[in-house]
Order: structure tokens, then C-alpha cells, then sequence
């Protein structure tokens, strides 16, 4: 069975704080994809990024950056200079093929508060 | 409007009583999925449809839980006789073309806030 794991449940930085969460996954596919989603305090799902098993390159999107290392299944995600506005639920996700349907594991999330 | 849509955002009621839940994918989506987000369960697979028939159903609870999509387009998830342990916030997203095309970014809408007195 696939498995996300975000060992951080919680995580409290100040502003302008850099900031890394983790993600560690399990799978059997070969090919697969890993997402990572941001939950606001308002509560809907918003989806930052989506990489392929192939993909191994970091990836940079203004103050986000992510790290896919396969060699030790994990996903990372680092925001630099944090903002108030980054206090979220951050989810990462993998997915699972199942013949014709392709769902999300989720991780059980980390807790991102930003303070002044 | 361009985003999933979700109705009711909140639905109180009685336990026992059947509820129904809508969620309108993004224009053009082929795929949609039904997911529960509880405290404790995290988020958690429900039923995912292509079109209007669906492949995989294996995250239902059980037999209280069903659902439908007519037309490839709106979708509506039952809960007969609900269970307390039913309340939970009911996410319905949306994505491009399955088929070769895996994988596409799944578009959430803001859920369904259901809770069980």
C-alpha cells in the first residue's frame, strides 16, 4: 500500500524565517506523481505543485522551492522568507494508480504558523 | 463560476436522517473525486468518477454512502441514515482528461462542512 508521511504535525516560525517541510513516501509504482496542497485557515485545497518519478530536478516558484530526492523517497518543500500569509495546513500527496483511476494519498499534514 | 463548486458549505442535521451533498466540477473536467477530511482521519478517498461511471469506489465507508454523476458533470455523494461519525468536512475535486494523460492536478472545492448532532 502507498504511504505519505509529514512527521511535522506542527511547526511555528517568525517572519522572514526560512522554513522546510518534509514528506516522505512509499510506493511500489514505478511511475508515479507527488503534489503538495496548501490549506488556509478558510479551508479550500489549493494546489501548488505536481512531479513526476522522472522528474528529478528542484523546482523554484518565487519564494516556494521544492526538493524531490528518489533515492530517499522524500518531497520536501521549503518556503523562503516566510509571511504571515503562508500560515496554512500544508498537505503533500501521492498517487495511486489502481487500473483506470488515479487517487490521492494524502500525508496527515503539517501545520505552518507564521507569526510577526 | 471557473473553480469546483460545493453545496451546502454547511449542513447541520439529525442523526438518522439522509443527507445529500452536490459538487459541480470545473467546466470541461472529466474526472471527479470524492474525498472525507475528519480530525483524526485525515484526508481520505472516497469514489472517483470518469465520466459518469466509477472505476473505483473502494474508499465508501460503507453501504449508508453512495453516489452519482449524470450528464459528466455534477455530481452528488448520499448519506442515508448518518452516523455522528459521520460529520466531517466532504471535499469534491476535479481534473483534466485521465487515460494517458495521468495524473493531472486535482481542483478542490471548499468542501462541505457536515456534522451529525
Amino acid at each position: 500500500a502507498q504511504k505519505v508521511t509529514q512527521a511535522q504535525t506542527e511547526i511555528s516560525v517568525v517572519e522572514k524565517e526560512d522554513v522546510t517541510l518534509d514528506c516522505v513516501y512509499e510506493t511500489r509504482d514505478t511511475t508515479y506523481y507527488l503534489f503538495w496542497y496548501k490549506q488556509p485557515p478558510s479551508g479550500e485545497l489549493v494546489f501548488l505543485i505536481r512531479r513526476n518519478s522522472f522528474d528529478e530536478q528542484n523546482e523554484i516558484s518565487g519564494r516556494y522551492s521544492w526538493n524531490f530526492q528518489k533515492s530517499t523517497s522524500s518531497f520536501n518543500f521549503t518556503i523562503t522568507a516566510s509571511q504571515v500569509v503562508d500560515s496554512a495546513v500544508y498537505f503533500c500527496a501521492l498517487s495511486e494508480h489502481t487500473g483506470t483511476a488515479s487517487k490521492l494519498t494524502f500525508g496527515t499534514g503539517t501545520r505552518l504558523q507564521v507569526t510577526l | 463560476g471557473a473553480g469546483v463548486s460545493q453545496s451546502p458549505s454547511n449542513k447541520v442535521t439529525e442523526k438518522g436522517k439522509d443527507v445529500e451533498l452536490r459538487c459541480d466540477p470545473i467546466s470541461g473536467h472529466t474526472a471527479l473525486y470524492w474525498y472525507r477530511q475528519s480530525l483524526g482521519q485525515g484526508l481520505e478517498f472516497l469514489i472517483y468518477f470518469q465520466g459518469n461511471s466509477a472505476p473505483d469506489k473502494s474508499g465508501l465507508p460503507s453501504d449508508r454512502f453512495s453516489a452519482e454523476r449524470t450528464g459528466g458533470s455534477v455530481s452528488t455523494l448520499t448519506i442515508q441514515r448518518t452516523q455522528q461519525e459521520d460529520s466531517a468536512v466532504y471535499l469534491c475535486a476535479s481534473s483534466a482528461r485521465q487515460g494517458n494523460s495521468l495524473d493531472q492536478p486535482q481542483h478542490f472545492g471548499d468542501g462541505t462542512r457536515l456534522s451529525i448532532l
